[in-house]
């Protein structure tokens, strides 16, 4: 199975703030990556998929970047809406496998 | 406007049953392949099985594999989990989702809740 790991677990930051988001996965990939936001109490959002692209309807601030085994999720500026969980997952192959979350909490 | 919703869930006995239903609109149903996903105790995500658009393939996670089965049903547009040999550990949201082999997920449903206790 490949495993996603994320980091940081869990990050504190300041709206405004830019923020990065680390995914690695334990084998190449390619681009077959998307990215996940989840707030509290609600079903994940879709944010980004194939590494880099938005998703229709998720703000433009959101960025994706990466290919192979190392990813990146990018906030430009922070809004108050965007405190939530971010969660990585690879649809290379199966089993799909998720990154653990990162918790993304106010200063 | 891409739609799914959930439903079937509840509270079941260690050992019993479940079928978990999730009917979709907004898109053309049997053009996509449809995925369980549940939430983790720890509240990560868990992927748990995935079905092809004309419902051929099935693919399962290990944890409950021979429990579970996946099947649709493209003229109801809806996408079915049946839950056998239910445990403990079973019980947590389960969220039906949209995908694409280029994309992944790209809609989700809101979420059932199957709590498993005695």
């Amino acid at each position: 199975d490949i495993q996603m790991t994320q980091s940081p677990s869990s990050l504190s930051a300041s709206v405004g703030d830019r923020v990065t988001i680390t995914c690695r996965a334990s084998q190449d990939i390619s681009n077959y990556l998307a990215w996940f936001q989840q707030r509290p109490g609600k079903a994940p959002k879709t944010l980004i998929y194939a590494a880099s692209t938005l998703q229709n309807g998720a703000p433009s601030r959101f960025s994706g970047s990466g290919s192979g085994t190392d990813f990146t999720l990018t906030i430009s500026s922070l809004e108050a809406e965007d405190f939530a969980i971010y969660f990585c997952q690879q649809y290379k192959s199966y089993p799909i496998t998720f990154g653990q979350g990162t918790r993304l909490e106010i200063k | 406007e891409v739609q799914l919703l959930e439903s079937g869930g509840g509270l079941v006995q260690p050992g019993g049953s479940l079928r978990l239903s999730c009917v979709a609109s907004g898109f053309t149903f049997n053009n996509y392949a449809m995925t369980w996903v549940r939430q983790t105790p720890g509240k990560g995500l868990e992927w748990v099985s995935s079905i092809s658009g004309s419902g051929g393939s099935t693919y399962y996670a290990d944890s409950v594999k021979g429990r579970f089965t996946i099947s649709r049903d493209n003229s109801q547009n809806t996408v079915y989990l049946q839950l056998n040999s239910l445990r403990a550990e079973d019980t947590t949201i389960y969220y039906c989702a949209k995908e694409r082999r280029a994309t992944g997920i790209d809609y989700w449903g809101q979420g059932t809740l199957v709590t498993v206790s005695s």
